[in-house]
């Protein structure tokens, strides 16, 4: 049973505009969460995060959201540019505040955002 | 800053032959991560490690071996590869304390089983 899940394979936004990536899960014990962005024929790359205390994260043009109750999460990126091209996954941890070392992170299946010019 | 690298990029091999996959990385992080993509399914955890002789298993282990002797390095080997383990290999690294969750992924490796 898929324990983070992305619904929009593919989301086409207009360059200049906001572009919403949504994500959800399920684990009730996930207690951090991650964006990645992933061009074609290389590695995901960090985007940002946002841990389970918090409800809000920004970094420049990039804001993470977090509504626990909900179990949903999304990134918002404004302005939107032709370089934010990319297929973007959401992943979870469970082992930011419960102790232990890191164990692997839970994957969504990714969203393929598209910025037209 | 090498970072981390995977080698081979790219892989061609037979059904029930063994095969290595290379994950080295220079910052000293104290844990590595091998993860598979697949269509459909997102990245999923094959094995981790903690540390240097420390391994533990993933999502999807079956039909994978792991080995990690020294810190930097990470190697995955497909004892009997089968046509299901073709796919795409990243390897990724995170460093310990608060920060842990946080992993860097090499450019990874493309693997057909033929």
């Amino acid at each position: 049973d898929q324990q983070v899940k992305q619904n929009s394979p593919s989301l086409s936004v207009q360059e200049g505009r906001i572009s919403i990536l949504n994500c959800d899960y399920t684990n009730s014990m996930f207690d951090y969460f991650l964006w990645y962005k992933k061009y074609p024929a290389e590695g995901p790359t960090f985007l940002i995060s946002i841990s389970s205390i918090k409800d809000k994260n920004e970094d420049g043009r990039f804001t993470v959201f977090l509504n626990k109750s909900a179990k949903h999460l999304s990134l918002h990126i404004v302005p939107s540019q032709p370089g934010d091209s990319a297929v973007y996954f959401c992943a979870a941890s469970t082992r930011m505040y419960s102790g232990g070392g890191a164990d692997g992170l839970t994957f969504g299946k990714g969203t393929h955002l598209i910025i037209q010019p | 800053d090498a970072g981390i690298t995977q080698s081979p990029r790219y892989k061609i091999t037979e059904t029930g032959r063994q095969v290595t996959l290379m994950c080295h990385q220079t910052w000293s992080h104290s844990y590595m991560f091998w993860y598979r993509q697949d269509l459909g399914h997102g990245l999923r955890l094959i094995y981790y490690s903690a540390a240097a002789d420390i391994t533990d298993k993933g999502e999807v282990p079956d039909g994978y071996v792991v080995s990690r002797s020294k810190t930097e390095n990470f190697p995955l080997t497909l004892e009997s590869a089968t046509r299901s383990q073709t796919s795409v290999y990243f390897c990724a690294s995170s460093r310990a304390g608060v920060s842990k969750n946080i992993q860097y992924f090499g450019a990874g490796t493309r693997l057909s089983v033929l």
